[in-house]
């Protein structure tokens, strides 16, 4: 399967800083690119998403930058709370094939200290 | 609530022996997902299904198999199970061909 690599595979942050997690993509067909919350004992749940027509998309204290010419997007979490903490997928889709599927990236454990 | 259900929640079961997680998408949703979790391969897609067709086929060992049937629940079987077939399964629904995936809360599945 194509691959998408995400990095850091974990964090640790202050309350109140800021998380960025990071993900690379390899084919230009792709999309859509969304980022998932996982936490301990759930499914993921999509937490926000981007398309490739725009450089940046902010809900909240969630914001997705996405960089076309260097296959990048990356999640950054402003004024983090140790709600936060859980693991986060970033994904992509799209591409020659007519599917719906997602293809995720490993991972980010995200912990949050109070 | 994603509204997929998915069961059973915890299995537990012997090398060789086979079985079946049943998952049933949120109302009107067509599509459904199966994903597989491990420790160590993230989220792995299995196979889709759409309004009862095959759409999209991943990694999943021919052991392994899955339907969906006319009411649009889905089942994944798996046979002939190993250790390395330990995992969370977990299956996912969207209303289209393409559309967000609302994922269930998964089959925790334990070969021993």
């Amino acid at each position: 399967q194509q691959q998408v690599k995400q990095s850091p595979q974990s964090l640790i942050v202050q309350k109140g800083g800021i998380s960025i997690i990071n993900c690379a993509y390899e084919n230009t067909a792709f999309d859509y690119f969304p980022w998932y919350q996982q936490f301990p004992g759930k499914g993921p749940a999509l937490l926000i998403a981007i398309r490739p027509d725009v450089s940046e998309k902010k809900e909240g204290r969630f914001t997705i930058s996405f960089n076309k010419s260097a296959k990048q997007f990356s999640l950054h979490i402003m004024d983090s709370q140790p709600g936060d903490s859980a693991t986060y997928f970033c994904a992509t889709r799209g591409g020659s094939s007519n599917t719906g599927k997602l293809i995720f990236g490993q991972g980010t454990t995200l912990q949050v200290k109070p | 609530d994603s509204g997929v259900t998915q069961t059973p929640k915890h299995l537990i079961t012997a090398t060789g022996q086979r079985v079946t997680l049943r998952c049933s998408p949120r109302s009107g949703d067509l599509s459904v997902y199966w994903y597989q979790q491990s420790l160590d391969q993230g989220l792995q897609f299995l196979i889709q299904y759409y309004n009862g067709e095959e759409r999209a086929k991943g990694n999943i060992l021919e052991r392994f198999s899955a339907q969906q049937f006319p009411d649009l629940h889905s089942e994944l079987n798996l046979s002939s199970l190993e250790l390395g077939d330990s995992a969370l399964y977990f299956c996912a629904s969207s209303v289209a061909l393409h559309g967000e995936l609302f994922f269930g809360e998964g089959s925790r599945l334990t070969v021993l």
